[in-house]
């Protein structure tokens, strides 16, 4: 098992580019997240699926939108990229039972210029 | 008042100390308590896991949740330099897939 895996690991952007990260896992779980991680602040969630076909958002969705494709996958895009979205964008799933602990994929570095 | 807080640190020790990491909260909901460690530029990995309130070991590493006092710990015995990352506590309500975290520790414990 790969347990959860995010594409791209690094990725350079220009202001106003868009992008799509890709998580993916394949442990069967219902529930998906996207944090970002900055320094200072912790992990901040941005969007979350409890269950295939429904997203929520989270504590800083601003500038974000998710997809979430599948059971499997659960993606991140950024529509038109700000300096302010540099971050390390990491990717979780967790059963979707309400009390289990969630598993975090490999993360991306985004830099925003 | 944020839901839970944590040191940032750094905290940094000698090789086989004893290590304690604590989180405060203010949410009396929380029924579930956990402990992440975060190696750097790796993404967090499942420690520690806590039901309600009590004690749990495995291995030198021990976490307590004291519910009253609204308050969580976990320690590290004898300390190895592979013990350094940084360490995230977090915590959930009943009944609710996320997670409210920790801003996370950062430890080093030298050789």
């Amino acid at each position: 098992n790969a347990g959860v895996t995010q594409t791209p690991k690094f990725q350079v952007l220009k202001t106003g580019q868009s992008m799509t990260l890709q998580c993916a896992q394949d442990m069967n779980h219902n529930s998906m997240y996207w944090y970002r991680q900055d320094p200072g602040m912790g992990l901040r969630l941005i969007y979350y699926s409890a269950s295939e076909g429904t997203t929520d958002k989270g504590e800083v969705p601003n500038g974000y939108n998710v997809s979430r494709l599948n059971k499997r996958e659960f993606s991140l895009r950024l529509e038109s990229a700000a300096p302010s979205q540099t971050s390390v964008y990491f990717c979780a799933s967790s059963e979707g039972s309400g009390q289990e602990t969630q598993y975090f994929g490999p993360g991306t570095r985004l830099l925003v210029l | 008042q944020k839901e839970v807080e944590q040191d940032p640190g750094p905290l940094s020790v000698p090789e086989g100390a004893i290590v304690s990491l604590n989180c405060t909260y203010s949410n009396s909901a929380f029924q579930y308590f956990m402990w992440y460690r975060q190696y750097s530029r790796k993404g967090p990995e499942l420690l520690m896991y806590t039901y309600s309130s009590g004690n749990k070991e495995d291995g030198r590493f021990t976490a307590q949740v004291d519910k009253s006092s609204k308050y969580i710990s976990l320690f590290i015995r004898d300390s190895q330099p592979s013990d350094s990352a940084t360490y995230l506590c977090a915590m959930g309500r009943g009944g609710s897939e996320k997670l409210v975290f920790g801003k996370g520790m950062k430890l080093t414990v030298n050789p």
